[in-house]
C-alpha cells in the first residue's frame, strides 16, 4: 500500500520561514503535490514535483527527492493567512495514474 | 476557466433517510471526476472515482454509491445513512499531477 507521514502541527511566526516535511512509502511514484485547506474551506492546489529539485511559486517552495522518499513545503514570510491545514499528496503508479494518495496533513499556526 | 460546483453547503439528515449530493464541473470535458470525505481535523478519504460517462470505481466499501450519467456530472448517493457517514464531502477533478476541489457539502447525520 501506499502511506505518507507528515508533522501534525506546525507554529510558527509572522515573517518567518517554516518547512512542512512529506515522506513517503509507495509501490510506484509519479509525484508529489501540496494542497492547502482553511478551516471550513476545501483544499486547494499549491504545486507539484515530478522531478528531484526545487519549485518556487512565489513564497511558497517545494522540494522533491525521489531517492529519499522525501519531500517538504517551503513557506516563506510567513503571513497570518498562511494558518491552514498542509496536505501532501502522491500519484502512486500502484495504484493507477489517475489517483491520489493524500497524508494526515500538517496544521501550521501562525502567530504575530 | 474550469469550475466545480457543489450542492448543498450543508446538511442535516436523520439516520436511515437517503442521500443525493451532486457535483458538476463547467469548462473542460471528459474530467477525471473524484469524491473525498473528510471527518473533522482529519485527512482526505477518497470513496470514488470516475475516468467517464458510467465508468465508477469504489475505493472503499460501504453503504454510499457513486454515478456518473453525463460527462460532467458526478452523484453521490446512499439509500440509507449511517451516523458515521457526516463529514465534509468534497468532489474533485483532477488535470495531470493537480486536483481542484469543489467547495464541499458538509453533511451531519443525526
Amino acid at each position: 500500500g501506499q502511506s505518507l507521514e507528515q508533522p501534525s502541527e506546525v507554529t510558527a511566526v509572522e515573517g518567518a520561514i517554516v518547512q512542512i516535511n512529506c515522506t513517503y512509502q509507495t509501490s510506484g511514484f509519479y509525484g508529489l503535490s501540496w494542497y492547502q485547506q482553511h478551516d471550513g474551506g476545501a483544499p486547494t492546489f499549491l504545486s507539484y514535483n515530478g522531478l528531484d529539485g526545487l519549485e518556487e511559486t512565489g513564497r511558497f517552495s517545494s522540494f522533491l527527492s525521489r531517492s529519499d522518499s522525501y519531500g517538504y513545503l517551503l513557506l516563506q514570510e510567513l503571513q497570518m493567512k498562511d494558518s491552514a491545514s498542509y496536505f501532501c499528496a502522491v500519484r502512486d503508479q500502484g495504484t493507477g495514474f489517475q489517483k491520489l494518495v493524500f497524508g494526515t496533513g500538517t496544521r501550521l499556526l501562525v502567530s504575530p | 476557466s474550469q469550475t466545480i460546483h457543489q450542492w448543498p453547503a450543508t446538511l442535516v439528515q436523520p439516520v436511515g433517510s437517503p442521500l443525493s449530493l451532486e457535483c458538476t464541473v463547467e469548462g473542460t470535458s471528459n474530467p477525471n471526476l473524484y469524491w473525498y470525505r473528510q471527518a473533522a481535523g482529519r485527512g482526505l478519504q477518497l470513496l470514488f472515482y470516475s475516468v467517464g460517462i458510467g465508468q465508477i470505481s469504489s475505493e472503499v466499501p460501504q453503504n454510499l454509491s457513486a454515478s456518473r450519467p453525463q460527462d460532467r456530472q458526478f452523484i453521490l448517493s446512499s439509500k440509507k445513512l449511517l451516523l458515521s457517514d457526516s463529514g465534509f464531502y468534497l468532489c474533485a477533478w483532477s488535470a495531470g499531477g493537480e486536483q481542484y476541489f469543489g467547495p464541499g457539502t458538509r453533511l451531519t447525520v443525526t
